[in-house]
């Protein structure tokens, strides 16, 4: 199974400042064949269920604020929210759907500092 | 509205089993791959089933893999997942979630929509 490790465990960040969260997996998520990455960027609230924000580890989902961006290739991606707003407190996950199984990432939360 | 309901948990004794299921609407369900992803309250996210649009292909995590039945009924837009012999270590919140299909693979996609769960709790 690819394992998904996400660094930091957790993250506090001042309102309006940048957080990044890293995401590695074990091995390659880019099919070569169209040079995509298979992995996903979720957000999930209390209480609720993982919204997907990012796939192809950089394209936004419909509705997601421009704030939220994927960047990456290969084994080593990133999520950033440019202007940390109260909203954005969450566990965020990394997905790999590049090989069976999917696996996620363990999590990292990112709260208000 | 586009959404997916489960329905189903409850408590159930360790060797017993339970039936859920996941109810679409607002979409083509028969259009889309569905996953079972289930969570241990606090924990992170673990990937249990999939099947394929037309049911062709059903793929279990190892964790569940003989114990566990996908299935899904595109008439009735629904999907199912048979637990058997349910251990301690099957509690958790159950989510259904969908995704795109490739040409050849319901299973390469991301998951677009979530249902908002169903909590199974197996304990004595």
């Amino acid at each position: 199974d690819i394992v998904m490790t996400q660094s930091p465990d957790s993250l506090a960040v001042s309102l309006g400042e940048r957080a990044t969260i890293n995401c590695k997996s074990s091995q390659s998520v880019l099919y070569s064949a169209n040079n995509k990455n298979y992995l996903a960027w979720y957000q999930q609230k209390p209480g609720q269920p993982p919204k997907l924000l990012i796939y192809w580890a950089s394209t936004r989902e419909s509705g997601v604020p421009e704030r939220f961006s994927g960047g990456g290739s290969g084994t080593d991606f990133t999520l950033t929210i440019s202007s940390l707003q109260a909203e954005d407190v969450a566990v965020y996950y990394c997905q790999q759907y590049d090989t069976a199984p999917v696996t996620f990432g363990q999590g990292t939360r990112l709260e208000i500092k | 509205q586009v959404q997916l309901v489960e329905s189903g948990g409850g408590v159930v004794r360790p060797g017993r089993s339970l039936r859920l299921s996941c109810t679409a609407s607002g979409f083509t369900f028969s259009s889309y791959g569905m996953h079972w992803v289930r969570q241990v309250p606090g924990k992170g996210l673990e990937w249990v089933a999939v099947i394929w649009h037309d049911g062709s292909k059903k793929y279990y995590g190892d964790s569940v893999k003989g114990r566990f039945t996908i299935s899904r009924d595109n008439s009735k837009n629904t999907l199912y997942l048979e637990m058997n012999s349910l251990r301690a270590e099957d509690t958790a919140v159950y989510y259904c979630a969908r995704s795109g299909c490739s040409k050849t693979s319901c299973y390469t996609r991301h998951f677009d929509l979530w249902g908002r769960g169903t909590l199974v709790t197996v304990s004595s």
